[in-house]
């Protein structure tokens, strides 16, 4: 069965910093490219940023808003994923996912999500 | 940077009736990379249709997919009471990598 878990959501201070980790099971992590997808509360998706497998150098993309501020980094030994948030604002409250890439440009696996709250 | 834009905001339809969502890009998109989903509340997103028309693993005969170029449609044959959801179509570019429409609302009438 295939499983994705989020964690490392929370309450966070405007301008301070979280990492969210995803384990994944059930799958060959290491050969997929991997991305976090955003939600706000009660709005659509955004796709926040995406780091590529080995195959292809470990290639990281960033959404424009989030760009310089966040990091996506992954660990394959691990079958791990991480997204380091940094200079966090108010709009960058949401439900975080992490999906895989299907391998024909679009999104197969997700997990359920990690809530961050920015907020003073 | 391509924007899609889905229609109508709100679909209120009884079961057994027949479903068709549009989803149209800012500029010509290759069916390749067009895909739909369905979000229940409180759930993550489930990838339906991916390459505008391919069913994705486990997705039910009733969800097609077509169009191309800027216009997109899901179709839903007879809505099922577990088919009440929201619908996001997803286009994959250059940069932002994958783009998100604002979604349909398919309610019960």
């Amino acid at each position: 069965e295939v499983q994705l878990v989020e964690s490392g959501g929370g309450l966070v201070q405007p301008g301070g910093s979280l990492r969210l980790s995803c384990v994944a099971s059930g799958f060959t992590f290491s050969d997929r490219h991997m991305d976090w997808v955003r939600q706000a509360p009660g709005k659509g998706l955004e796709w926040v940023g995406r780091i590529s497998n080995k195959g292809s150098s470990y290639n990281t993309e960033y959404a424009a808003s989030v760009k310089g501020r966040f990091t996506v980094s992954r660990d394959d030994s691990k079958n791990s994923l991480y997204l380091q948030m940094n200079s966090l604002k108010t709009e960058d409250t949401a439900l975080y996912y992490c999906a895989s890439d299907s391998g024909y440009w679009s999104l197969d696996y997700w997990g359920q999500g990690t809530l961050v709250t920015v907020s003073s | 940077e391509i924007v899609l834009t889905q229609s109508p905001g709100t679909l209120s339809l009884s079961p057994g009736e027949r479903a068709t969502l549009s989803c149209r890009a800012s500029q010509s998109v290759s069916s390749s990379y067009l895909a739909w989903y369905q979000q229940k509340p409180g759930q993550a997103p489930r990838l339906l249709i991916y390459g505008a028309s391919s069913r994705a693993t486990g997705i039910p005969d009733r969800f097609s997919g077509s169009g191309s170029g800027t216009d997109f449609t899901l179709t839903i044959s007879r809505l099922e009471p577990e088919d009440f959801a929201v619908y996001y179509c997803q286009q994959f570019g250059d940069s932002p990598r994958f783009t998100f429409g604002p979604g349909t609302k398919v309610d019960i009438k």
